[in-house]
């Protein structure tokens, strides 16, 4: 079964510092993955995705993802962060066949001024 | 215009009340999603409609009850809801079904309900 894993609750980040956000997957086949991002009181926003080609992908915000074939990872980054970034991120894939998104449990980013 | 709107914002509602939650999109977008998310959790798909027809219903209760009255509008349907039914309802739309745009999804700010 399709799956994804973000192994931290918090990450927290002095303003300006890169950034990671990690994300492990299991899936069967060529995995799609997908970033989003959901601010306080907010519903979610499309931030990227990989489907096919380059390991990196660039997004919205500033953000890319590396897709780790051989490590099985599709982790969130950013060279410099702001206190504006800070908001709970979710990695996604999709079930096999299916409309349907899973999302991993979230990971809570703070950048501190 | 990129906006799915919800309404209300805010609800509370007694056991043995009746509401409907409402949720817009103008970008022509053909699937229309409902999500629950309870606080500090991700979202759990509840349903999926796919050219204003249900396509999936994740085994909600039915208690739920989503209808799609034209392809820009769903409404979730809420009667005699359980204090445990208490979370931030999102909608979402996708261009189409079936393909890796259904995937990127636009959600709506969220109703956030409260059962007493």
């Amino acid at each position: 079964a399709q799956s994804v894993a973000q192994p931290e609750d918090q990450v927290n980040v002095a303003e300006g510092n890169p950034l990671t956000v990690k994300c492990t997957y299991s899936v069967s086949g060529n995995p799609y993955l997908f970033w989003y991002v959901q601010y306080p009181n907010r519903g979610l926003q499309f931030l990227l995705k990989y489907i096919t080609g380059d390991n990196l992908v660039k997004g919205s915000y500033g953000f890319e993802a590396e897709f780790n074939k051989s490590q099985t990872s599709f982790h969130l980054k950013k060279p410099s962060a702001l206190v504006s970034d800070s908001a709970l991120y979710f990695c996604a894939v999709p079930v096999e066949n299916t409309d349907k998104l899973i999302f991993g449990t979230g990971t809570r980013l703070q950048v501190f001024p | 215009d990129t906006e799915v709107t919800q309404t209300p914002k805010h609800l509370v509602m007694g056991m043995t009340n009746k509401k409907s939650l409402k949720c817009e999109q103008h970008m022509g977008h053909r699937a229309m999603y409902w999500y629950k998310q309870k606080a500090k959790k991700p979202p759990e798909l509840m349903f999926v409609y796919s050219y204003e027809k249900l396509s999936i219903n994740e085994s909600v209760p039915s208690r739920f009850s989503p209808e799609c009255p034209n392809s820009s509008l769903l409404n979730l349907h809420l009667h005699a809801l359980q204090p445990e039914d208490s979370a931030l309802y999102l909608c979402a739309s996708s261009q189409e079904v079936g393909g890796v745009s259904s995937y990127e999804q636009y959600f709506g700010p969220g109703t956030r309900l409260t059962v007493t």
